[in-house]
């Protein structure tokens, strides 16, 4: 069963930092996603990562995976604070579910 | 608007009621997932249809049963409501497998009091 584990779960950061969050998962997965979800909202997808060493950048954000380390990361460049959210990582588990990490809540402050 | 449509929005009901929460896939998308987000256990996997049959289960409470209708659109209903069932729960869809990824829906609000 595949288990995926984020951290840190809560980040406090000021504009115009850079920060990364980790996305461990403990079983082989082929497959890696990223969501962002603003409070009461729905879950956006930012990236799909499909292959070891797969990278995406969209604007501050940039989402790498790691296969063999089990590992993705989300990298936050120069943090503006519209970039605050609750951000998830799902893994996919066969060829149908996706199962999320618990979220890591990000504020950015001015 | 992503494309998924879920109603109602909120819900507000008692415990032992029973609900029925609805689903419209995005056009074309033949794949509907349920979840159910709360904040002791996340994001969890209820239960997966593909073109009417149901394809994978998972932590789905015998009290929960959920079916897809010819027309695709799907819904989750949920009976003899505890106050632990309070929760969002989203629908998203998908083409077919879900190799790229879901399209989530604005998901409904259940509170049961």
């Amino acid at each position: 069963e595949l288990k995926v584990e984020q951290n840190p779960l809560f980040l406090s950061m000021q504009e115009g930092k850079n920060y990364t969050i980790y996305c461990n998962y403990s079983t082989t997965s082929d497959r890696l996603y990223w969501y962002r979800q603003d409070p009461g909202k729905s879950l956006e997808s930012l990236f799909v990562l499909l292959s070891n060493g797969a990278v995406k950048q969209e604007g501050r954000l940039m989402a790498s995976l790691d296969t063999k380390a089990r590992l993705s990361t989300l990298h936050i460049t120069a943090a503006v604070h519209d970039l605050s959210a609750t951000y998830f990582c799902a893994g996919g588990e066969g060829s149908e579910k996706l199962v999320f990490g618990k979220g890591t809540k990000l504020t950015v402050n001015p | 608007d992503s494309g998924v449509t879920q109603t109602p929005k909120h819900l507000i009901t008692a415990t032992g009621q029973r609900v029925t929460l609805r689903c419209s896939p995005r056009s074309g998308d033949l794949s509907v997932y349920w979840y159910q987000q709360s904040l002791d256990q996340g994001l969890q996997f209820l239960i997966q249809y593909y073109n009417g049959e149901e394809r994978a289960k998972g932590n789905i409470l015998e009290r929960f049963s959920a079916q897809q209708f010819p027309d695709l659109h799907s819904e989750l209903n949920l009976s003899s409501l505890e106050l632990g069932d309070s929760a969002l729960y989203f629908c998203a869809s998908s083409t077919s497998g879900a190799r790229y990824g879901y399209t989530f829906g604005s998901g409904t609000r259940l509170t049961v009091v």
